[in-house]
């Protein structure tokens, strides 16, 4: 069936420092989209990817979207304390209704 | 609108009770679907749904039960808990092609 890989698990970094998660899928995704959770909160959603290629950004946070539609990557330029959490990918399949989570990437973002 | 709302927030069960964890949503979505988070696992998806009368396994279903008779409650079942079962229950709602909302989450130990 399909999987969703998420490297790394863990990721340290100094104030100031970038950031960057990727993420794979077993199979060509339909879309991706990206999650944040902090500590002891519930997933909230960042954004979308639907096509092959696609960038998107966010402040700080660049999005992209593999040519093949099976892998991704979140970027964060220069962290900031308020980046602490968990980050997660979640690819769709082409049915629409699965949405396969990665096992996240746990940010920590020392002062 | 209330979102995505879940109950209980607790629970504690001895092994081999039954109980269902509560979900409704009042965003007129047609998805919901059931994941479990435990550390170091991301969240996996347990069942799904793509509009009431219809539901799917996902990836680890096994020890769970759904039913999707509304559009609003995706109620999870569990028939017999296992020591295994313990973990943090998210469900989740959106529109076919949008934005993806968690509930709150039920924190879940089975002893």
């Amino acid at each position: 069936g399909q999987q969703v890989m998420q490297i790394p698990q863990y990721q340290h970094v100094q104030e100031g420092e970038d950031f960057t998660t990727y993420c794979n899928s077993s199979t060509t995704l339909s879309n991706i989209q990206w999650y944040k959770q902090r500590p002891g909160g519930h997933p909230v959603f960042l954004i979308q990817l639907v096509k092959s290629g696609e960038v998107k950004k966010q402040k700080r946070l660049t999005f992209q979207f593999g040519e093949a539609k099976k892998n991704s990557s979140l970027h964060i330029t220069a962290t900031q304390t308020t980046d602490v959490g968990t980050y997660f990918c979640a690819g769709g399949d082409n049915q629409g209704g699965k949405l396969i989570f990665g096992q996240g990437t746990e940010l920590s973002v020392k002062p | 609108n209330a979102g995505v709302t879940q109950t209980p927030k607790f629970q504690v069960l001895k092994t081999g009770q039954s109980m269902t964890l509560q979900c409704a949503q009042d965003m007129n979505h047609e998805y919901m679907s059931w994941y479990r988070q435990d550390p170091g696992m991301g969240l996996r998806l347990i069942h799904y749904s793509v509009g009431a009368g219809i539901t799917d396994q996902g990836e680890v279903p096994n020890g769970y039960n759904v039913s999707r008779s509304t559009t609003e409650d995706f109620p999870l079942r569990l028939l017999s808990a296992a020591p295994s079962q313990t973990s943090v229950y998210f469900c989740a709602s959106r529109s076919r092609s949008d934005t993806q909302y968690f509930g709150p989450g039920t924190r879940l130990t089975v002893l």
